[in-house]
């Protein structure tokens, strides 16, 4: 398996409390994604970073942020969280473009 | 902007039965094409891509997908399916070329083995 590690794994936490995801990687690969996952949406694109401190937003951006401020870490932040944020979180990275990525474990994350 | 189109968002099908899971994607540009798999309560993992060359590939478990340029498909099949195959998969997109390229994934085909 890649050497990604998502942490955590698990989280409960109340409406509007800023939550922050870690998403670290022992692979040095340029590229680090953060996706969520609903029924009956597959994976949607988060955030997306291409390299040290270059991000770019994907396609349910609104209400997250993300930092990359070394190459093995990519933070998801969660300002003020909503039910609508209820979800699992998967981590890619992929050493180029064009190429596949490959996943974390996942965090599932239940706002309440 | 790519986008996919899984056309099923499941398949049930009798072990040992083929099946196809479908794929389209759109792009203006040349495309790189993978397909994930995910079993139940786990991550996601590459079951195959596309990268260049033949336009058939194929997995190590049996599965295999065509490229067809002509009709942006991609789809998978597998001549034989296992209840062990019971999982969700989706088919993902990539552009490339670009630094800013990014992997636009498909909403999922849940695969539903029958015994």
């Amino acid at each position: 398996d890649a050497g990604i590690t998502q942490s955590p794994r698990h989280k409960v936490t109340e409406t509007g409390t800023p939550v922050t995801l870690r998403c670290h990687q022992t692979e040095n690969h340029r590229y680090m994604y953060w996706y969520r996952q609903d029924p009956g949406h597959g994976l949607r694109l988060i955030h997306y970073s291409y390299g040290v401190k270059d991000t770019d937003k994907g396609e349910v951006s609104d209400g997250y942020s993300v930092s990359r401020s070394k190459t093995e870490d990519f933070l998801l932040t969660l300002e003020s969280a909503t039910s609508s944020q209820t979800s699992v979180y998967f981590c890619a990275i992929s050493e180029q473009t064009g190429v596949e990525a490959f996943f974390g474990q996942g965090t599932r994350l239940t706002v309440v | 902007a790519q986008s996919v189109t899984q056309l099923d968002s499941q398949v049930p099908v009798f072990e040992e039965a083929p099946v196809e899971l479908r794929c389209n994607y759109s792009s203006s540009v040349s495309v790189y094409l993978f397909w994930y798999v995910q079993y139940p309560n786990q991550g996601l993992q590459l079951l195959l891509k596309y990268l260049s060359g033949s336009t058939l590939v194929e997995s190590i478990n049996g599965f295999e997908a065509e490229f067809n340029k002509s009709q942006t498909s991609f789809h998978l099949r597998k001549p034989s399916v296992h209840i062990s195959d019971t999982a969700e998969y989706f088919c993902a997109v990539s552009e490339g070329g670009n630094r800013d390229d990014k992997i636009i994934f498909g909403k999922g085909t849940r695969l539903h083995i029958l015994p």
